[in-house]
Order: structure tokens, then C-alpha cells, then sequence
């Protein structure tokens, strides 16, 4: 298995502009996350979805931000617009049902 | 605010030493602990799922305890080596949620 796939691992964009990051997961998980990773908060669920339904989307910082599961081998995070103090990396994870939590490789995001 | 915090936040030792470090988390509406390992620019990789007060897990050199009544994890490296250095992060499930709650990790890092 590829483990979870992410898209792109480095974004680098203007102020104001949309960002769409991807993530397929590990096949067969019922679970995927979205975290945003950063120097001062660290490690935090931004949304998750069971069986491509969100779930709890309580970490979504604000309305620009959204969140998406067509299928269950693809989700996308999206900003919009987007702002320099969204610069952060953004891990997708997946897990079968409860377990342990499977992460992508990440996208750096860096918006000047 | 759930609060996970660990400690130390940093530590330095000789391969060959062996060390441990403290996970605290709430002692009410537990439900699992997990423990990741986090090489830098790569991405958090799952050690142990911890769900019984007393439970023990060791893989290879690595081993953590669970004491869920007061709200403590410990995880201990027998006999440091150098790829050991890593981030070790904990992270706290409660109630019926599939969301992990995060500490800020320790920062392990092993001088040959």
C-alpha cells in the first residue's frame, strides 16, 4: 500500500489566492483528518470525517477554511482566500475505524 | 480545554543511555492514549495505542506505561541510539470522539 497520498507537498502562493490541498487515503479506512502543524500551536485536528461525513469540524479556524469528501479515496482542503498567517504544514490522516492514525507526508503551505 | 502536556520539552542524551519521558493528561472521560514518533521532515508515525489503566507495550526498545487514574503515560528508550532522535508525541481520546488531542511533544535527541 502507498500509505496516505498527499498533493501538493509544497504550495507557495499570494496573499488572497485560493489554495486547494488533496489527500487520498489508505484504502479501506473509515476515518481521514486534517491537521494544521505549527511552531506555536503544534499538532491540531482542524476536521474529521467517518465514512466521508464530517464529523467534527470544531478545529476549522474560520469560514475561509473548508472541507470536503466526495469519495472514499479523496478529500480536499480549501482556503480561501488565503492569508500569510495560514502558512503551516497540513497533515491527512486516515485510520481503520478506531485505531492508530496513518499520516500523508504533508503540504507545506507558505502564503506571502 | 482538554490540556496534554509533556515533559521534558527537550532532551539530550549519550547513545547508550536510556531515558523516559511523561505524558500528563485528563483522568476523566478517558478512552485511548497514542504515542508517535516524528523524524523531522517526515511525517508522525504511530508507537502504541494504550486503552487499559496498567497496560504496558514495549516495541523493540521502546516501551510505555498507562496509569489512566491519574493521568500519566510514561515512555522509556532502553540504550538510546542515534536514530532514535525524533519528536515523541502523545495524544489524548476521550468519550465516544474519534478526535486526538495533542501534546507538544519531547524532542529526543541522541548524541553518538
Amino acid at each position: 500500500d502507498a500509505g496516505v497520498i498527499q498533493s501538493p507537498r509544497h504550495e507557495v502562493t499570494e496573499m488572497g489566492q485560493e489554495v486547494t490541498l488533496r489527500c487520498k487515503p489508505i484504502s479501506g479506512h473509515d476515518y481521514l483528518f486534517w491537521y494544521r502543524q505549527t511552531m506555536m500551536r503544534g499538532l491540531e485536528l482542524l476536521i474529521y470525517f467517518n465514512n466521508n461525513v464530517p464529523i467534527d469540524d470544531s478545529g476549522m479556524p474560520e469560514d475561509r477554511f473548508s472541507a470536503k469528501m466526495p469519495n472514499a479515496s479523496f478529500s480536499t482542503l480549501k482556503i480561501q482566500p488565503s492569508e500569510p498567517r495560514d502558512s503551516a504544514v497540513y497533515f491527512c490522516a486516515s485510520s481503520p475505524r478506531e485505531n492508530e492514525q496513518f499520516f500523508g507526508p504533508g503540504t507545506r503551505l507558505t502564503v506571502l | 480545554i482538554l490540556n496534554v502536556e509533556q515533559s521534558p520539552q527537550s532532551l539530550h542524551v549519550q547513545e547508550g543511555d536510556s531515558t523516559n519521558f511523561t505524558c500528563s493528561f485528563p483522568s476523566s472521560n478517558f478512552y485511548a492514549l497514542h504515542w508517535y514518533r516524528w523524524e523531522t521532515a517526515k511525517s508522525p508515525e504511530a508507537l502504541f495505542v494504550m486503552t487499559l489503566n496498567g497496560d504496558e507495550k514495549k516495541k523493540g526498545r521502546i516501551s510505555a506505561t498507562l496509569n489512566t487514574k491519574e493521568g500519566y503515560s510514561y515512555l522509556y528508550i532502553k540504550g538510546s541510539q542515534p536514530e532514535d532522535s525524533a519528536t515523541y508525541l502523545c495524544a489524548f481520546r476521550g468519550g465516544a470522539t474519534n478526535k486526538l488531542i495533542f501534546g507538544t511533544g519531547t524532542l529526543l535527541a541522541v548524541q553518538p
